[in-house]
């Protein structure tokens, strides 16, 4: 089946620093991925939309200088978390559009 | 705007069945999921249901959609402890890039 492979798994960084996440669709191209942001105990919300050739659409009240979104190739899209502050750790997630799978997520932990 | 509402937690004992219940708002919804979240894991498709069907069952899963009412449920017979985790519905809507909103997620506790 559909699989959408994430990296890293886990990632902690020091305050002010960069952070990259990966997302590769196997076996299938993905157009559109989706990413979202998970705070402890709370449900997921989508943070932008990317799209393969072209600049991602952002929602409401996420930042996106600070989380940069690249969407390269039908296979693979990156988010990249600028000057990382504590209030960023968080549980990410991508997904491919056109199906109903997930990456298994980065926890990223800013200290 | 989209709204997806669950029921926050949820206890059983094990052996007996699960109701996960969902509503939602948005009538223009194409596909309903189930997802499952283990402690620090990522999400796990359970499985799906197109809107234009009413029932899919998938051995221990049982997905029921009322249409109507807009209220989407998952029963889980046999509940075993390995059950224990957070369930998301979202549900996928058919226009612009048919992004995908979720619920706040059903805590399932499994009692021994």
């Amino acid at each position: 089946g559909a699989v959408v492979s994430q990296h890293p798994s886990w990632v902690i960084c020091k305050s002010g620093t960069s952070v990259k996440i990966e997302c590769r669709s196997l076996d299938f191209q993905a157009t559109t991925m989706f990413w979202y942001r998970q705070f402890p105990k709370q449900s997921l919300m989508l943070m932008a939309t990317s799209n393969e050739g072209s600049k991602a659409t952002y929602e409401q009240g996420v930042e996106k200088d600070k989380f940069l979104i690249n969407h390269a190739s039908l296979t693979l899209s990156t988010l990249t978390v600028t000057s990382a502050h504590p209030e960023d750790s968080s549980f990410y997630i991508c997904s491919a559009s056109d199906r109903g799978v997930f990456g298994s997520g980065t926890r990223l932990t800013v200290v | 705007g989209e709204d997806v509402e669950q029921s926050l937690f949820l206890s059983v004992r094990e052996g007996d069945s699960s109701v996960i219940n969902c509503t939602y708002t948005d009538s223009s919804s194409t596909y309903l999921y189930w997802y499952k979240q283990e402690p620090g894991a990522g999400l796990q498709l359970l499985t799906y249901i197109f809107s234009n069907m009413d029932m899919k069952q998938d051995q221990r899963l049982t997905v029921l959609l009322n249409k109507k009412d807009k209220h989407l449920s998952l029963r889980i017979a046999d509940t075993q402890t390995g059950d224990s985790a957070i369930y998301f519905c979202a549900e996928r809507y058919s226009g612009g890039y048919q992004k995908v909103t979720f619920g706040t997620g059903t805590k399932l506790q499994v009692i021994p």
